[in-house]
């Protein structure tokens, strides 16, 4: 495989479940990051990570929960979300935490029910 | 704060030119960024500019001028495939990306 690949493509949850997110980079690239798309906005940065240490966390709610074993795979758990919390779910990837170009998933749609 | 904007959507016709405009307003600038989005794709990326004056790639061509905050992305001989969004990001001086809405670019026969 090549590039960044994002699982599940779609999910749909319950407020009270819990589930995770995956993403995996085949590209030996350092930073990872996660974003939250919504129809019509700017993507929302969430999480960042540059050498598997998270360096922001844009006040996201601790609904949200990322984890980064190693640079080539993060993960974003879930738990009691909210309806407004549906959104695409965009993993990225750059060489480094200053290199723009970044290199994203297809996504993970999310719906809460 | 830091603002990117484009307009929300364009209609273009098959074979014709287009151009996406986009302003911004950033605590500095490290380049701006265009990316092609497919719909249920991911984003793409089209091109970089971090100096004044035009990049081309192909049928594709982005200005940048940093006096003005303002940058187009221009498209040549449109095609159907060219129907996408097209976002518009600015890196600022602590090498975040400040993103725009994006355009949504609808091409017709």
């Amino acid at each position: 495989e090549t590039g960044v690949t994002q699982t599940p493509r779609h999910l749909v949850m319950g407020m009270t479940n819990k589930k995770s997110l995956k993403c995996e980079q085949h590209l030996g690239h350092n930073a990872m990051y996660w974003y939250k798309q919504s129809a019509k906005k700017p993507l929302e940065l969430m999480f960042v990570y540059n050498f598997k240490e998270q360096t922001e966390n844009n006040s996201v709610p601790s609904r949200f929960s990322p984890e980064c074993p190693n640079s080539s795979h993060l993960f974003l758990h879930l738990h009691t979300l909210q309806p407004e919390d549906s959104a695409l779910y965009l993993c990225a990837s750059s060489q480094g935490r200053e290199a723009g170009e970044l290199f994203f998933g297809e996504g993970s749609r999310l719906t809460v029910l | 704060g830091q603002n990117i904007d484009q307009p929300t959507e364009m209609t273009a016709t098959e074979g014709a030119i287009v151009q996406i405009n986009c302003t911004y307003q950033t605590s500095g600038f490290n380049g701006l960024f265009w990316y092609q989005q497919h719909a249920g794709e991911a984003p793409t990326f089209l091109s970089y500019n971090v100096l004044d004056g035009l990049e081309e790639k192909g049928r594709f061509s982005s200005f940048l001028s940093r006096s003005k905050g303002y940058s187009y992305l221009l498209l040549k001989e449109l095609q159907m495939k060219d129907s996408a969004s097209y976002l518009c990001a600015v890196t600022d001086s602590n090498y975040q990306l400040i993103w725009g809405a994006g355009t949504k670019l609808i091409i017709k026969p």
